[in-house]
């Protein structure tokens, strides 16, 4: 069974970068497409982006301009780069697999709460 | 983007009623359509898929309907374990977009 695990600073100062790892284990890295979504405090999920096992990238258009999403097949990971952060970008960030066949996300990560403040 | 309406946000219930929640997409979906649970400091938890399809491990008192804009999430008979918020979220395209959720506590 497929398992996630997100970490990464849980503070960012503002116009800085977020940066994130998802480990991955128990499970084929070729199988999900990885995601990032992201739940801020008290609201509902939004989509950030995901990477295919070739490398090429899906991002949220909203987000696009600041972010990096980037898979490491050696480590059975992948990672969030997102740029120049605002308050706005405070958030419980999460790691799923995103499985194409459904169109659904599952499995999914703990989540990891990232804070952006001076 | 494809904007999700659930319906209600908040309800409340007591053990045993049946629930239903609704969610609507601003433009045809067909049938891609994902309901999630998500509970106090928790991951959602992915309940169905293609709008009817019950995960392997999720109660059978949980059924999803509908097609095109319009899809329902029923809880039947509901338990104890399944005051949560419930999210709607459609793959029509992959500008993914969730509902704002709706919240099912306790009357």
């Amino acid at each position: 069974q497929v398992q996630l695990q997100e970490s990464g600073p849980g503070l960012v100062k503002p116009s800085e970068t977020l940066s994130l790892t998802c480990n991955v284990s128990g499970g084929s890295i070729s199988s999900y497409q990885w995601s990032w979504l992201r739940q801020a405090p008290g609201q509902g999920l939004e989509w950030i982006g995901f990477v295919y096992f070739s490398g090429s990238t899906n991002y949220n258009p909203s987000l696009k301009s600041r972010l990096t999403i980037s898979l490491d097949k050696s480590k059975n990971q992948f990672s969030l780069k997102l740029s120049s952060v605002t308050a706005a970008d405070t958030a419980i960030y999460f790691c799923a697999g995103y499985q194409m066949l459904c169109g659904c996300f599952d499995p999914w990560g703990q989540g990891t709460l990232v804070t952006v403040s001076p | 983007d494809i904007q999700m309406t659930q319906s209600p946000s908040s309800l409340s219930a007591t053990v045993g009623d049946r629930v239903t929640i609704t969610c609507r997409a601003s433009q045809s979906i067909s049938k891609y359509l994902s309901w999630y649970q998500q509970k106090p400091g928790k991951a959602p938890k992915l309940l169905i898929s293609t709008t009817s399809t019950l995960q392997s491990g999720v109660p059978s008192r949980f059924s999803g309907s509908g097609s095109g804009t319009e899809f329902t999430l029923t809880i039947n008979s509901l338990q104890p374990e399944d005051f949560a918020t419930y999210y709607c979220q459609q793959s029509y395209n992959t500008r993914f977009t969730f509902g704002l959720g709706t919240k099912v506590d306790f009357k």
